[in-house]
Order: C-alpha cells, then structure tokens, then sequence
C-alpha cells in the first residue's frame, strides 16, 4: 500500500474561490510531482520539486501554485478557480526515477469548478 | 526534451490471450530507465514493470513482459493470459539518469479492454 494521500478525494467549488490540494508522503521522498489529468486522458505535469523549498513547473502551464516547506508536504493552491481548472490532480512521490526507482501515486482529486 | 509516444489509444483482448502495448520515445541520454504504469478504473496508478536501458535482458514480471529494443527507441509491453482485472490505463514512462534533475515523462497512455 502507497503511503501518498490525497485530500479532498473530491471537491465542488464556485468560481473565484481559493481551494488548496493536499498532498503528504510519509516514504521520505525528495522529488514530488502534481500531474494534472482529464478522465481516462494523458497525464499533464504541471509542478514538481526536488525537495525542501524546491519547485519548479512543469511541462503544462497552470495557473496553480505549489510549496514544499517540508519533505513529508506539497500542497497545491489555486488561488482563483475557474471552470476551465475542472480536472483530476494527481500527486506523486519518488526516490530517483532516473535510477529505477518507483514513483507512488496518491487516488487522486476530482476538481469540479461551477 | 525527451519524448514518449503511445501510438494505441484503446486496445481489446480476450481473456486468456495475449497483447502486446506499443511505445516509442525519444532521447538523447544512454543511461534511463523505463517504466509501465497501470491506472486501473477509479483506483490508484502503480508500476507494472521497469527496465534499465544498459539491460540487454528484456525485463518480465509474471504475466508481463517487455521488449526493449534500445536501438529503435521501442519498449513494448506483452501481457500474457489476459484477466479482467488487466483491464485499465497503461502508460509507457521515461526517467532519464540525470541525478537529482530526473524525472518522469509520460505517454499518453493506451486503454486496454479484456473482453470475455
């Protein structure tokens, strides 16, 4: 069982809204990830940090903003939903992918801006 | 920039046989490892197999196996003795051996359906 959690599993929120998505590892990971990802679609990497006080974005643009003040942490805010920000968040943890290492995956956030 | 292209969108099977998922990336790096990953409907993603790029031997796990053919940038996932449960997601995954810069680069995945 992956120790990566996710909270909310799902959330309903109005435009305008400022909503931030939790994300903890209790594996000790330095690099965390936050894919964006439409149902049963490709996976969008929209953040990703190396560790502590580290982030950088990722390969889709969002208007999402990440921190990463502690290793076990890596919340994801919005400061201002949309409908276009309707999606699946997913977060993930790992050790160093470029030597074989396993990336864990969180059971995701269903965003649902109306 | 490396690149991963999953050139199957949907895939069928019948129980019991065997189907093989496509994969071409592209990369300029000789040291990276490749991943499968399954999304099963509704649940979490998780590793079905990985295979280091200096590893001539194709990587098998159980009922899965892959063929990696460094040459032409393929890594093609065969399942054997398909089950229901075999049913999801399959995303072909690239991780370059960067050090501390690594990170993975996904396909756009392929939806394999096992039918009865």
């Amino acid at each position: 069982e992956a120790d990566i959690y996710q909270t909310p599993r799902y959330l309903v929120i109005g435009t305008g809204k400022k909503i931030t998505l939790e994300c903890s590892q209790t594996m000790g990971h330095d690099k965390m990830y936050w894919y964006q990802q439409d149902p049963g679609m490709e996976l969008h990497l929209i953040h990703y940090s190396y560790g502590v006080n580290s982030t950088e974005k990722g390969d889709l643009s969002s208007e999402s903003t990440v921190s990463r003040i502690r290793t076990e942490h890596f919340p994801l805010t919005l400061e201002s939903a949309r409908p276009s920000h309707t999606s699946q968040y997913l977060c993930a943890s790992s050790e160093q992918p470029g030597v074989g290492s396993e990336a864990f995956f969180g059971q995701g956030t269903r965003l649902t801006v109306v | 920039a490396q690149t991963v292209t999953q050139s199957q969108p949907e895939m069928s099977v019948q129980e019991a046989e065997t189907v093989t998922l496509s994969c071409t990336y592209d990369t300029s790096e000789s040291d990276y490892y490749l991943f499968w990953y399954k999304q099963p409907p509704s649940r979490q993603m998780i590793l079905v197999i990985r295979q280091e790029a200096y590893k001539q031997q194709n990587a098998t796990e159980n009922r899965f196996s892959v063929n990696f053919q460094k040459a032409a940038k393929s890594f093609s996932l065969k399942i054997s003795d398909s089950q229901l449960g075999d049913a999801a997601m399959y995303f072909c995954a690239y991780a370059g051996n960067t050090g501390t810069a690594s990170k993975l680069t996904f396909g756009t995945g392929t939806r394999l359906q096992v039918t009865l």
